[in-house]
């Protein structure tokens, strides 16, 4: 059974900047999650995709935007990078579109440095 | 709105001795509750879950949680402490009604000492 996971597994980008962050989900999951986790902090939910479709966002603005593919692996870009981006941003995979029920299997992140 | 607290930021603990992390949660409806570890440079697991039923829960590496309605608390507990685990511990909660995701509390590290 394969894992999640992330890549690249660390990024430094410049504040203005666009960043794409890349993750395949465990086998046979077809559901992705990604979640920000700033330093000493837990993780914060920026959205979740289904079928390829968005399934829920929480409080992060449009210039987080993501992708699902049809082998259920998934991008986050997020463009016009600000300082405050930097962070672990971590992926989960899940069964279903849910996540209550199903549990969420996390990657090891990608951490990324704005400068 | 979802909110979780952990009030401690750091623990430490002997090796053998046991333990308890603190998780407090808000919210009006009934809560999945979830108890996830993270080891240095490493994603997520989940050590337990509680939805409904028995309200004290078993997970993997001889957790246990007991969730407490009346207090709002999801306290997980270890009767004796290994040196593996020493790590940060997060809380989470999610709804229903909130969809699709899990709010985390700030996490709890722990630190074995021997």
């Amino acid at each position: 059974e394969t894992g999640v996971t992330q890549s690249p597994t660390h990024l430094i980008k410049t504040r203005g900047q666009q960043v794409t962050l890349r993750c395949s989900s465990q086998s046979g999951h077809n559901t992705v999650s990604w979640y920000q986790q700033a330093l000493g902090q837990g993780p914060q939910f920026i959205f979740q995709y289904y079928r390829e479709e968005e399934n829920g966002r929480g409080n992060f603005p449009p210039r987080f935007s993501g992708l699902q593919f049809p082998n259920y692996s998934s991008e986050l870009n997020v463009n016009a990078l600000e300082l405050d981006d930097s962070a672990l941003y971590l992926c989960a995979s899940s069964l279903g579109g849910g996540t209550l029920n199903s549990p969420l299997h996390f990657g090891n992140g990608t951490r990324l440095t704005v400068t | 709105a979802q909110s979780v607290t952990q009030p401690d930021i750091h623990i430490t603990v002997s090796e053998g001795a046991s333990l308890e992390l603190r998780c407090n949660y808000s919210y009006g409806a009934t809560p999945y509750l979830f108890w996830y570890v993270q080891s240095p440079g490493q994603g997520l697991q989940l050590l337990l879950k509680y939805f409904s039923g028995d309200t004290l829960v078993q997970g993997i590496k001889g957790f246990e949680a007991e969730f407490k309605r009346s207090q709002s608390s999801f306290n997980l507990r270890k009767p004796s402490v290994h040196w593996s685990d020493a790590a940060e511990y997060f809380c989470a909660v999610g709804a229903k009604e909130y969809g699709n995701k899990l709010v985390f509390g700030a996490g709890t590290i722990l630190r074995v000492k021997s």
